[in-house]
């Protein structure tokens, strides 16, 4: 099955730098990447997914980086705000064959935007 | 749209107890996924479903754990017995062809 490894579990920036994570993911026929965000007590979001046919994508703030020959994917939030503070997840899809796939989650990074 | 639907919200049971978990996926949505959060762990897939049938249960860790998809409006996740380390928030999920996965706002399960 899938393996995913993300770092850091832990990542404490100053408001308004930025901030990157980073994971990598075992199976080379994954081609779809999303990365979720759980405030306290809340449910995972999805905050933006890349797919394997693009190489980066950019949302606002955010923007998501794919390097497939190495396996591995990243996530840059630019002008970090306090409302950034969570644990951030990324997920690459368990294949089944039996037309779905469920998503194997890396362990989280908690990210802290201090004041 | 309500999303998806789990019950109850919390669950504190003694150990040896049976447990039953609810979801109702959001309409239209043929794909539904049951994950398992702890500290420890991580967020863990238990079991998915497509179009009703189960897909891949690799993720149950016990024969303790069960699930099923009566229909396409509602699943339920069974442990019998329960024991303290079944103490986890459950989270189910579901998904239209190729799109997002939307989670629940999931169960918190407490075994004493």
């Amino acid at each position: 099955g899938e393996n995913v490894e993300q770092h850091p579990s832990t990542l404490s920036v100053q408001e308004g730098d930025s901030a990157v994570i980073k994971c990598t993911y075992s199976d080379s026929a994954s081609n779809y990447f999303p990365w979720y965000k759980q405030e306290l007590g809340k449910r995972p979001q999805l905050i933006i997914d890349i797919r394997s046919n693009v190489g980066e994508k950019k949302d606002q703030r955010i923007a998501v980086t794919l390097n497939k020959t190495a396996k591995h994917f990243s996530l840059h939030i630019t002008e970090t705000q306090p409302e950034d503070s969570a644990v951030y997840f990324c997920a690459a899809p368990e294949y089944s064959g039996g037309g779905a796939d469920g998503l194997t989650f890396g362990k989280g990074t908690h990210l802290i935007i201090q004041p | 749209d309500a999303g998806v639907i789990q019950s109850p919200r919390h669950e504190v049971t003694e150990m040896g107890q049976e447990v039953t978990l609810r979801c109702k996926p959001i309409s239209g949505h043929n794909s539904l996924f049951w994950y398992r959060q702890t500290m420890m762990r991580g967020l863990e897939l238990l079991i998915y479903f497509n179009n009703n049938v189960p897909i891949d249960d690799s993720g149950m860790p016990e024969d303790r754990f069960s699930a099923k998809m009566p229909n396409a409006s509602f699943s339920t996740l069974k442990i019998q017995p329960s024991e303290p380390r079944d103490s986890a928030v459950y989270f189910c999920a579901s998904r239209a062809d190729r799109r997002e996965q939307y989670f629940g706002p999931g169960t918190r399960l407490t075994v004493t």
